[in-house]
């Protein structure tokens, strides 16, 4: 069974910091990878998506990266900025379904 | 603009009552999702359906009944069976395919609370 575990669960940095986020799943056999952003009391946003055969996706200040023989993504945001406080999730597609990590609380200190 | 409406935002239950969350998507997709969504936890999927007039389960459908009449809504019932209801309520849709296969896109959610 697809487990996805992301690690921390919170993390708090100041402002202007390149940080790492860091995702981790049990079976290598996936459709993709994708990254979102959750802001309180909200819907999810998609920032990324990784497909199996691909090794890493940019957007802005955003890169992801997949190695899927062990079993692990990351998310780099560079130059960080109070508006990039949020919850980001990863989820791996697996299957017939998104299977969800319970996310790291990023906060960004000005 | 295309997307995903979720209403209400806030919703209350009262005991032995059945409730039900609207979804509404405008963009064209033939697959629809239901999440749940605790503190500290991963999104759990309830139900899914990839077309009109079909739906499956998903890992926690019990409580929950869907339907899928029209293409662009997949209502949610939660019924008194579901004895802890309290929950973040997420619906997604995503164009056809396995439904890990392609991006899925949400809405801001319900809130669902016990009174």
């Amino acid at each position: 069974k697809q487990e996805v575990t992301q690690i921390p669960a919170a993390l708090s940095v100041p402002e202007g910091e390149n940080l790492v986020l860091n995702c981790s799943f049990t079976d290598s056999a996936i459709y993709n990878l994708q990254w979102f952003r959750q802001d309180p009391g909200k819907g999810l946003t998609s920032l990324l998506l990784i497909q199996s055969s691909q090794r890493e996706q940019t957007s802005g200040r955003l890169n992801a990266s997949l190695d899927k023989s062990s079993g692990r993504s990351t998310l780099y945001i560079a130059a960080s900025q109070p508006g990039d406080s949020a919850t980001y999730l990863c989820a791996v597609g697996s299957n017939y379904q998104l299977i969800w990590g319970a996310g790291t609380k990023l906060i960004i200190k000005p | 603009d295309g997307g995903i409406t979720q209403s209400p935002k806030y919703l209350f239950r009262k005991e032995g009552q059945n409730v039900t969350l609207s979804c509404e998507q405008n963009l064209n997709h033939d697959a629809m999702y239901w999440y749940r969504q605790d503190p500290g936890q991963g999104l759990r999927l309830i139900y899914y359906s990839q077309i009109v007039n079909d739906f499956q389960k998903g890992d926690i459908a019990e409580g929950y009944s869907v339907s899928r009449e029209k293409k662009e809504s997949f209502p949610l019932t939660v019924t008194s069976a579901q004895k802890n209801p309290t929950a973040f309520y997420l619906c997604a849709s995503s164009v056809s395919g396995q439904g890990g296969s392609q991006p899925q896109h949400f809405g801001d959610g319900t809130r669902l609370s016990i009174l």
